[in-house]
């Protein structure tokens, strides 16, 4: 099973609909993050999450809200979409114990790939 | 604030041939730095990072970088490309390690039989 799940991984929906794409780890993993990707554009921090109470935003928040339900789930959630907000979102995590070799490394979900009408 | 940028959008190469993939980072302090690939359909997965522990880091499927700040440069190279590293290369710098990534806008490597 992966260690990182995204649902859904493909989802039409209308302007202005609410929507929440959700991400579960089973890494034990204590920071989280979103990412939207672009074409051309690469990929941009969203939010991120460093615990369960501890959520901050990044460079693009602006029309998002996220949840972090427990240290394993972290959901994004979009009020109402609107058609520039159509991109393939990633959901991340990373360890920030510091003492094995991969603890730098970020673990990313299979993407959703969200398109808004 | 840090930040990297890819040049070439798209390479195209021979398979056997040398494969270099360009990024220049711009950081106030001593970056860390990582390069992701992309296969098609899939999220992303770490070729190498930078640490500062040694300046050339090899990574996997036969990938390495070298770090040299004296031209602010994190450029991927592989010898000998293979039909396999078809994908979407990211370089992507942070400030703290796993903190914060910071993307550059992708390279896709597309590679000529």
């Amino acid at each position: 099973d992966a260690d990182v799940t995204q649902t859904p991984r493909n989802r039409i929906t209308k302007t202005g609909k609410r929507i929440m794409l959700e991400c579960s780890q089973t890494k034990g993993h204590d920071r989280m993050y979103w990412y939207r990707q672009d074409p051309g554009l690469g990929l941009r921090l969203i939010y991120y999450s460093f615990d369960v109470k501890d959520i901050n935003k990044g460079e693009i928040s602006d029309g998002y809200s996220v949840s972090r339900q427990a240290q394993a789930k972290f959901s994004l959630s979009l009020e109402s979409a609107i058609p520039n907000q159509t991109a393939l979102y990633f959901c991340a995590t990373s360890d920030s114990t510091v003492v094995q070799d991969s603890w730098d490394e970020q673990y990313f979900g299979p993407g959703t790939r969200l398109t808004v009408t | 604030a840090q930040s990297v940028t890819q040049l070439g959008s798209h390479v195209s190469v021979s398979e056997g041939a040398l494969v270099l993939l360009r990024c220049n980072y711009s950081s106030s302090v001593p970056p860390y730095l990582f390069w992701y690939v992309q296969y098609p359909n899939q999220g992303l997965q770490l070729l190498l990072k930078y640490t500062s522990a040694a300046t050339l880091v090899k990574g996997i499927n036969g990938f390495e970088a070298e770090f040299k700040k004296s031209e602010t440069s994190f450029h991927l190279t592989k010898p000998s490309a293979h039909m396999s590293d078809a994908a979407e290369y990211f370089c992507a710098v942070s400030k703290f390690g796993n903190e914060k990534l910071t993307f550059g806008t992708g390279t896709r490597l597309t590679i000529i039989p």
